[in-house]
Order: C-alpha cells, then structure tokens, then sequence
C-alpha cells in the first residue's frame, strides 16, 4: 500500500479556501486516492476520491497531477466547523482495509 | 438506514474485566471492518468481514480480542482480561464491495482504569 505525506497541521481563517497536499510518491496504477475528515469523538467521514486530473463535489475539489505522485485537496471558504483532522490515504480498493496515517489537523480561527 | 451504528459509546471497565462491543452496518453494505484509535493518531486496522467471514486479522487482535459476525449482519468485538494499554476509540465500519469509501460508526470509547 503506498505510504502517504501531508502536513501535521494548517492554520486558516474563515472564509478563505485552503488546499492540503498530499504526497503518495509510491502509488500503483490502479490506486485510488481517499481523502478523510474526522471530528473529534466521531469517526472519519469520506470525503472525496479521485484516480486522476480533478474531482470535484459539494465539499471539496481534489486535484491530482498527471504522474500522480501527489494530490491536493482544496476546501473553498472554510467555516469554523471545517476544523477538523484531515487524511489522505490511497487505497488498493475502495472497500479494502484503509491505512490511515496521522493525518493534517487543520484548525480554521474567527 | 441511519448509518453504522455503535454501542455503547462510552464504557469504562476495570482492568482485568471482559468487555462487548456492537456494530450494526449499514444493512446493504457486505464489508465490515474494525479499527482501533488512539489519541492523537490515526485509526488502526484490526480485522474485516465480508459477510460472515472474517478474512483478515491485524497483529493488534491479540488473542484477547475476538471479533464476530454472525450472519453477516452485526458484528461484535469482545476484549478479555482487559489491559489499561487497550484504552481507545474502537471504530467500526462498513462498506459495499467495489463501492466508493466507507461509512464509519461515532465509535465506543473504551476506559480500562
């Protein structure tokens, strides 16, 4: 399984949009890449998936290079609520075992 | 369907005690999985069904932890002779085979004093 980086942890204030990148320099041709958000006391909730270019939900865009060795997850105008812990995983399949790693704790002020 | 749902949420128990926690899936989801977390850190994988099988173990499932899902629906993870060190979060997850990502539960918070 390919080993994620991202950083420990963001500042951001509200109303503006941050982007998480995520490195995943060993990723295999058919990997996804999962993003996560956690709130403390509540269990992960998906996010965002992508395979390549940009995806885009009512949440987040998730923009991934054409070699794919990295992605960035993109939160426009954040809110205090987006305070969060933010993972990035890359799954061999969508529905096997996730390997999570410590996550970007992002902490959005007034 | 409400999603996953956990019980209890909260359960502190003496060291050495035996303890029983439930998970029911979302009910059309066939992949059910456990993970453990720890303040500060990820959540850790422990064990998955899909249906009633259990397929794979992590090396965390001491042989004090037994997991189960019988007929494949609900699934319970028990701990025995309970240890301070498994204090955490025990999650549990379940998600449709070939689907997209998974829906956790809110997780029992386990206190062993």
């Amino acid at each position: 399984l390919a080993k994620t980086t991202q950083p420990i942890s963001m500042d951001s204030y509200e109303g503006q949009e941050v982007n998480i990148t995520c490195s995943h320099n060993n990723i295999a041709t058919n990997d996804y890449i999962t993003w996560y958000q956690q709130f403390p006391s509540q269990g992960p909730r998906f996010i965002i998936q992508g395979y390549k270019t940009k995806v885009t939900n009512e949440v987040a865009s998730l923009f991934i290079p054409a070699d794919r060795k990295s992605s960035t997850l993109s939160l426009p105008r954040v809110s205090l609520s987006d305070t969060a812990v933010y993972y990035c995983l890359v799954p061999r399949d969508s529905s096997y075992k996730l390997i999570f790693g410590s996550g970007t704790r992002l902490l959005v002020r007034p | 369907d409400t999603g996953v749902s956990q019980n209890p949420r909260h359960k502190i128990t003496k060291r050495g005690q035996n303890v029983t926690f439930r998970c029911d899936p979302i009910s059309e989801h066939n992949r059910l999985y456990w993970y453990r977390q720890t303040l500060g850190q990820g959540p850790e994988f422990l064990t998955y069904f899909q249906n009633e099988a259990q397929l794979e173990k992590s090396r965390l499932l001491s042989d004090r932890f037994s997991a189960e899902r019988p007929k494949g629906s609900f699934s319970t993870l028990e701990i025995q002779r309970t240890e301070q060190g498994d204090s955490a979060m025990y999650l549990c997850a379940s998600s449709l085979q070939g689907g997209d990502g998974y829906t956790f539960g809110s997780g029992t918070r386990l206190t062993v004093v």
